[in-house]
């Protein structure tokens, strides 16, 4: 079976300021990765996510994540936060599965709080 | 395309009483969720359904039912309403393959918050 860990339930940081949060893994078996982002009083949005190939992968507004497979973690991070950050991020994982669905496993979650 | 809506938003319940979130997509997605929401334990599979006329217990059924009434709607049921059953409850669903879409990425709704007393 899969689960996650989240290493940080709370990340505050400064405006500007580089951040990583921490995600690690454990699975038998070949898994793909998510991020995924919840805005205060919203749903979850995909963020970024790996499949296969290039272990580095890029979100569109700054965010990257690389997968290491050695260390079974897939860190989220960025070089510069802004206030409009602020939100709660969940690493996931999903097996992947014949059928055409798959299941998800979340993280408890890690909240950055961005101050100015 | 309204993607992923829930209904209601909020509710308050008694202890024992029963009540239906309802759940609608309109992307043409297989597969639908049910997951709910505790703090630190971030979200939780509660029930899913592969593709229409199909349902499969999550990681946490008890004191749940669901229906998949076509395609596009997948309803979550509380029978008889807990406090434990406090939480934050999000529908979500995913494309099948082979249409264009990735079958790996779940869209998710706003997310119904229910307070039983």
């Amino acid at each position: 079976a899969q689960s996650v860990t989240q290493l940080d339930s709370q990340v505050p940081v400064f405006e500007e300021a580089p951040v990583e949060l921490r995600c690690n893994y454990s699975s038998s078996v070949s898994v793909y990765l998510f991020w995924y982002v919840q805005y205060p009083n919203q749903g979850l949005q995909l963020l970024l996510k790996y499949l296969s190939g290039s272990t580095l992968v890029e979100s569109i507004n700054g965010f990257e994540a690389e997968f290491n497979k050695s260390q079974t973690s897939f860190h989220l991070r960025k070089p510069s936060v802004h206030i409009s950050d602020t939100a709660e991020y969940f690493c996931a994982v999903s097996r992947p599965v014949s059928g055409g669905y798959n299941k998800l496993i979340f993280g408890a979650g890690t909240r950055l709080a961005v101050h100015p | 395309n309204a993607g992923v809506t829930q209904t209601p938003k909020f509710q308050v319940l008694k202890t024992g009483q029963s009540m239906t979130l309802q759940c609608a997509q309109d992307m043409n997605h297989n597969s639908m969720y049910w997951y709910r929401q505790d703090p630190g334990m971030g979200l939780r599979l509660i029930y899913y359904s592969a593709s229409e006329g199909t349902t499969d217990k999550g990681e946490v059924p008890n004191g749940y039912n669901v229906s998949r009434l076509n395609k596009r709607e997948f309803s979550l049921r509380l029978e008889s309403a807990a406090p434990s059953q406090t939480s934050v409850y999000f529908c979500a669903s995913s494309p099948p393959p082979g249409t264009g879409g990735s079958t790996d990425t779940q869209y998710f709704g706003p997310g119904t918050r229910l307070t039983v007393l």
